[in-house]
């Protein structure tokens, strides 16, 4: 059974700060997905990472896939208010159509 | 862009009704995904279809059933609605490529009272 954690669970930093969210997984998989929620609202895709090494770039924010460790990375530059939101990732296995495995979620507070 | 579309923001029901929840999608997607989403829990797979009248269950399909009659409107039923199904039910919907990503609609709160 696949499982996917991420931490932490909450953060809260302060604007202008660094922080980096990890998300664990613990089964073979080549494609990492990560989401935005905002309160009260739907899931917003914000990067699909492919295979191993892979990095995307969005702003402040920059993901990252090491198949080999099962491990990805949200690394939030310089924070700002508007990034506060919940960040999901997910992971795809193989030959499992096309199912997703949700990370329990990291609720971001940039506090002025 | 993809729009994926649900019947209602919010709902509330008594319990022991039936309850049918519709997601369209306008992007022609074979696949999509039912998902609820509680506190503390994360997103849950209830069922998933990957065509018309396919499906396949996912981690907690107990007290659900699905139909999917044409390939952009894929609905969740509650036969007999419960308190323990209150919940945020989010729908999905993806392309077989290889990127497989989904996209989601703004989601149901249901209220089962």
């Amino acid at each position: 059974e696949l499982k996917v954690e991420q931490n932490p669970l909450f953060l809260s930093m302060q604007e202008g700060k660094n922080y980096t969210i990890y998300c664990n997984y613990s089964t073979t998989s080549d494609r990492l997905y990560w989401y935005r929620q905002d309160p009260g609202k739907s899931l917003e895709s914000l990067f699909v990472l492919l295979s191993n090494g892979a990095v995307k770039q969005e702003g402040r924010l920059m993901a990252s896939l090491d198949t080999k460790a099962r491990l990805s990375t949200l690394h939030i530059t310089a924070a700002v208010h508007d990034l506060s939101a919940t960040y999901f990732c997910a992971v795809d296995i193989k030959n499992a159509g096309n199912m997703l495995t949700f990370g329990g979620g990291t609720r971001l507070m940039v506090k002025p | 862009d993809v729009k994926v579309t649900q019947s209602s923001r919010y709902l509330v029901k008594r319990t022991g009704e039936k309850v049918f929840l519709e997601c369209v999608q306008d992007m022609d997607h074979e696949n999509m995904f039912w998902y609820r989403q509680d506190p503390g829990l994360g997103l849950r797979l209830i069922y998933f279809s990957y065509d018309v009248k396919m499906k396949e269950k996912g981690d907690i399909p107990e007290g659900y059933s699905v139909s999917r009659e044409k390939k952009e409107r894929f609905s969740l039923i509650l036969e007999s609605a419960s308190t323990n199904q209150t919940s945020m039910y989010l729908c999905a919907s993806s392309i077989l490529d290889l990127r497989n990503e989904q996209f989601f609609g703004p989601g149901t709160r249901l209220t089962v009272l």
